[in-house]
């Protein structure tokens, strides 16, 4: 299976901060990698899809980047409604989709 | 707008058989993979396996001696059965629309608890 690892694993920031996740692969997965926002209690909710496209209704101030192995999610102004986990997803056709375990962003 | 709602036991003795539902509202049921996703605080999100509406699966390697989705067209549902189940099953258990950008819908996730 192909291993996704987030980092940092807890991020602490203020409102008005630009926050970035680093998410990696252990193999190559081209641009096939998604990006999840999930609040407690709630299910996960798609941000970015193909590594860079940004899902509709989703602000703009939500970006992402990468290919092959490496992928970055940044948020360029946190507001008080970002402040939830997120997840990184690969979604390779010829291996299991997996999933990092996740970033929490919290209140500094 | 779309909408899944997952239903089910919450409550499942070890050894036996887990069975979910997905009920979809809204939006064409037909031209989707659909997908079951657990969550659990120690191993995070985990992909089960999704299907296709002319029944055309795939699982997870790891789970698929024990999985089976299925989906019935007519009701708009597909479903989960995972058989054999250990405390280590106990999830939140999650239904989702899968799209060309991934994981595009998804119900609000049902608790199944594996106890005696």
């Amino acid at each position: 299976d192909i291993q996704m690892t987030q980092s940092p694993s807890t991020l602490s920031a203020s409102i008005g901060d630009r926050v970035t996740i680093t998410c990696r692969a252990s193999q190559s997965i081209s641009s096939w990698l998604a990006w999840y926002q999930q609040k407690p209690g709630k299910a996960p909710k798609l941000l970015i899809y193909k590594a860079s496209s940004l899902e509709s209704g989703v602000p703009s101030r939500f970006s992402g980047s990468g290919s092959g192995t490496e992928f970055t999610l940044t948020i360029s102004s946190l507001q008080p409604d970002d402040f939830a986990t997120y997840y990184c997803q690969q979604y390779n056709t010829y291996s299991p989709w997996t999933f990092g375990q996740g970033t929490k962003v919290e209140i500094k | 707008q779309v909408q899944l709602q997952e239903s089910g036991p919450g409550l499942v003795k070890p050894s036996e058989t887990l069975s979910l539902n997905c009920t979809v509202s809204g939006g064409s049921f037909s031209d989707y993979y659909w997908s079951w996703i657990r969550q659990t605080p120690g191993k995070g999100l985990e992909w089960i396996g999704y299907i296709y509406y002319s029944g055309s699966t795939n699982y997870n390697p790891s789970l698929k001696s024990r999985v089976t989705i299925s989906i019935d067209t007519s009701k708009n549902q597909f479903s989960l059965t995972l058989s054999s189940v250990t405390a280590a099953d106990t999830a939140v258990y999650y239904c989702a629309r899968v799209a060309v950008p991934g994981l595009d819908y998804w119900g609000q996730g049902t608790l199944v608890t594996v106890s005696s």
